[in-house]
């Protein structure tokens, strides 16, 4: 069974450009999650969406926004990219937001 | 708002030894608590995860417990080897999401 994949694995951008991450996940599970890891903060929940219908949102600005479509892809778009949001975003799908995560390789977003 | 420490931040030792990882959580009303390794440029891999009803889970070399009581997780690797150096992150899963420690950076020396 192929694993979660996301897209781009790398990602160049300029401040107050706007960027679109996409994850596929596993064949079969609905539910997707989305994590900024930074070398200070640490790993942070995103959001989480399952069946299309975003579940829950961490401690993030609008900015920050995503979504799922009816085959389980899941998108995540920053907006006005700040410095800041230097990070390697990691997406993670389970069958339930209960079950054990998978999780993708990441994209590496450097923002100049 | 929810916390995960673990304790230590880092940690080298001679390969064969057992060696025991710490994780403290402040919200005892979790759903789960995993357990993820992460390689260097990689993502992360679970290791074990261990539902709130549950108080242990082994996988080979490896055993976590949980005690929501205490909010204490542990972490034992058995006969460590060289392969096992990463970085092994407590993970808190719960109605608001998932919660992550900082890690354990953990060194297995040849």
């Amino acid at each position: 069974k192929a694993g979660v994949t996301q897209t781009p694995r790398y990602l160049i951008k300029t401040r107050g450009q706007q960027v679109t991450l996409s994850c596929s996940p596993i064949s079969g599970h609905r539910s997707v999650s989305w994590y900024q890891q930074t070398p200070g903060q640490g790993l942070q929940f995103l959001f989480e969406y399952f069946s299309e219908t975003q579940r829950n949102k961490g401690n993030f600005p609008g900015r920050f926004s995503g979504r799922q479509f009816s085959n389980s892809r899941s998108e995540m778009n920053v907006s006005t990219l700040e410095l800041g949001d230097s990070a390697l975003y990691l997406c993670a799908s389970s069958l339930v937001h209960t079950d054990t995560q998978y999780f993708g390789p990441g994209t590496r977003l450097t923002v100049l | 708002k929810q916390e995960v420490t673990q304790i230590p931040a880092a940690l080298s030792v001679p390969e064969g030894e057992n060696l025991v990882l710490n994780c403290s959580f402040t919200d005892s009303a979790i759903y789960n608590l995993q357990w993820f390794r992460q390689d260097p440029g990689k993502g992360l891999t679970s290791l074990l995860l261990i539902q709130s009803s549950q108080r242990e889970q082994t996988s080979g070399r490896l055993n976590a417990s949980l005690d929501k009581s205490s909010g204490r997780s542990t972490l034992y690797i058995a006969a460590s080897q060289p392969g096992d150096s990463a970085t092994y992150l407590c993970v808190r899963g719960g109605a608001d999401g998932l919660t992550f420690g900082k890690g354990t950076h953990l060194i297995i020396q040849p």
